[in-house]
C-alpha cells in the first residue's frame, strides 16, 4: 500500500534551518509530484510547493522564495524539503502528499518548533 | 498570495445537506478545473475528498460532491453525520503555476 513516513519532530533556533524526509514507498516514486503544505496551530493549510521527482523540477510559493529548497533522492525513494532563516512563525506541522491535482496519500506530519 | 475565500463556519443537522462555498479570482478557480476539497479532523492528516472539481477518490462516499460556477467552487455535503464534523479547505491551481488554499471552514453538525 501508498505510504508517506516522515521523519520526527525538530526544535531549532530562530536563524537555523531544518530539513523534513518523506519517505515512500508501495508505488514507483518518480511518476508522481510531491508537494509539500503546512499548519501551524490551529491555523488553515498553507500549500508551500512541489517537486517534479522525476526530472527534479521545483516550484515554490512566493512567500517562501529564498528560504526553501525542495530535493530528491530517488535510490531510495525519498523527497526532502529544507527550510531557512527559521523564524518563530514557521513553527508548524509541515505535511508531504503524493500528487497535485490529486493528492490522495500524505505524510503523517512533521512538527517542527521555532523556539529560542 | 491570497488565499482563496471560504465561510469561517457552516452548521447543519444530521440528515440535512450544507454547502461550502470558496471564491477565487479568474486567475484560478475561474480558468481551471483544477479545483479539490480536503476534510481534516482534529490532529489528522487531511483526507482528499474531491479533486478536479467533481470527481472523488475510491472509498469517498457519494454524499460528498463538488461543483463550480465562475469564480466560485462548492462542496456539498449531504445526509450529514456527526462523523462529518471537521474542518473543511478548498484547493486550486493558480496561473502563475503554483496552487492555493481557502482559509477552511468548520462544520458544526448539531
Amino acid at each position: 500500500q501508498v505510504q508517506l513516513v516522515q521523519s520526527g519532530a525538530e526544535v531549532k533556533k530562530p536563524g537555523a534551518s531544518v530539513k523534513v524526509s518523506c519517505k515512500a514507498s508501495g508505488y514507483s516514486f518518480t511518476d508522481y509530484e510531491i508537494n509539500w503544505v503546512r499548519q501551524a496551530n490551529g491555523q488553515g493549510l498553507e500549500w508551500m510547493g512541489w517537486m517534479n521527482v522525476n526530472s527534479g523540477n521545483t516550484g515554490y510559493a512566493q512567500k517562501f522564495h529564498g528560504r526553501i529548497t525542495m530535493t530528491r533522492d530517488t535510490s531510495i525513494s525519498a523527497a526532502y524539503m529544507e527550510l531557512s532563516g527559521l523564524r518563530s512563525d514557521d513553527t508548524a506541522v509541515y505535511y508531504c502528499a503524493r500528487g497535485l491535482r490529486r493528492p490522495e496519500y500524505w505524510g503523517q506530519g512533521t512538527l517542527v518548533t521555532v523556539s529560542s | 498570495q491570497s488565499a482563496l475565500t471560504q465561510p469561517a463556519s457552516v452548521s447543519g443537522s444530521p440528515g440535512q445537506s450544507i454547502t461550502i462555498s470558496c471564491t477565487g479570482t479568474s486567475s484560478d478557480i475561474g480558468d481551471y478545473n483544477y479545483v479539490s476539497w480536503y476534510q481534516q479532523h482534529p490532529g489528522k492528516a487531511p483526507k482528499l475528498l474531491i479533486y478536479d472539481v467533481t470527481y472523488r477518490p475510491s472509498g469517498v462516499s457519494s454524499r460528498f460532491s463538488g461543483s463550480k460556477s465562475g469564480n466560485t467552487a462548492s462542496l456539498t455535503i449531504s445526509g450529514l453525520q456527526p462523523a462529518d464534523e471537521a474542518d473543511y479547505y478548498c484547493s486550486s491551481f493558480r496561473n502563475s503555476g503554483l496552487w492555493v488554499f481557502g482559509g477552511g471552514t468548520k462544520l458544526t453538525v448539531l
